[in-house]
């Protein structure tokens, strides 16, 4: 069974920088068939695709962040790394990895969730 | 950025009803639509890939249809656990992007 769980700050001040890992299981993260993903939810709101990465180190991301953000990958820990660098409360949310498979490019494992506030 | 909105923003509807949510792109998409089933404090669960296929595991009440611009997801007879929010979301270009959502409430 593929799981995959988020871990990091809960808070993180103002023009701060927001990190956190996604440690995968039940699958490895050098597959060549799957990309692994951000995706974050504002608190009442929907959802948002930040970006994602293949363990090629490809990469992509949502115009709307490119410039703030960087997803990595760390094959020796099976884990991927989100990276927001200047971040606004704007940027408080829930914030979900997940696995995107190549078949159909469907999101088909999630992490629960981390939520990310903002603020001093 | 191709626009998905969905339609209603919500419904209420009572246990064996029949559901249907539409979403709409902005731009045609052909068949790169996926849903997306989220309950409180949960992550998102894929229910259909592809516009039409249906995802292991999940209940053949759950249908989808569509190509182009207009796509449907279809709940046949609504269950106790079919209370949620429902996404659709694009797959056809970069960025990906989540309709609105949907939320299924008990009438």
């Amino acid at each position: 069974q593929v799981q995959l769980q988020e871990s990091g700050p809960g808070l993180v001040k103002p023009s701060g920088t927001l990190s956190l890992t996604c440690a995968v299981s039940g699958d490895s993260i050098s597959s060549s068939f799957n990309w692994w993903t951000w995706v974050r939810q504002p608190p009442g709101k929907g959802l948002q695709w930040i970006g994602e990465i293949h363990q090629s180190g490809n990469t992509n991301y949502n115009p709307s962040l490119t410039s703030r953000v960087t997803i990595s990958v760390h094959k020796s820990k099976n884990q991927f790394s989100l990276r927001l660098t200047s971040v606004t409360a704007a940027d408080s949310a829930v914030y979900f990895c997940a696995r995107k498979t190549s078949s159909a490019s469907r999101f088909d494992y999630w992490g629960q969730g981390t939520l990310v506030i903002v603020s001093s | 950025d191709i626009e998905m909105t969905q339609s209603p923003s919500s419904l209420s509807a009572s246990i064996g009803d029949r559901v249907t949510i539409t979403c709409r792109a902005s731009q045609s998409i052909s068949s790169h639509v996926n849903w997306y089933q989220q309950k409180p404090g949960k992550a998102p669960k894929v229910l259909i890939f592809g516009a039409s296929s249906l995802q292991s595991g999940v209940p053949s009440r759950f249908s989808g249809s569509g190509s182009g611009t207009d796509f449907t997801l279809t709940i046949s007879s609504l269950q106790p656990e079919d209370f949620a929010t429902y996404y659709c979301q694009q797959r056809y270009s970069i960025p990906y992007t989540f309709g609105q959502g949907t939320k299924v409430e008990i009438k």
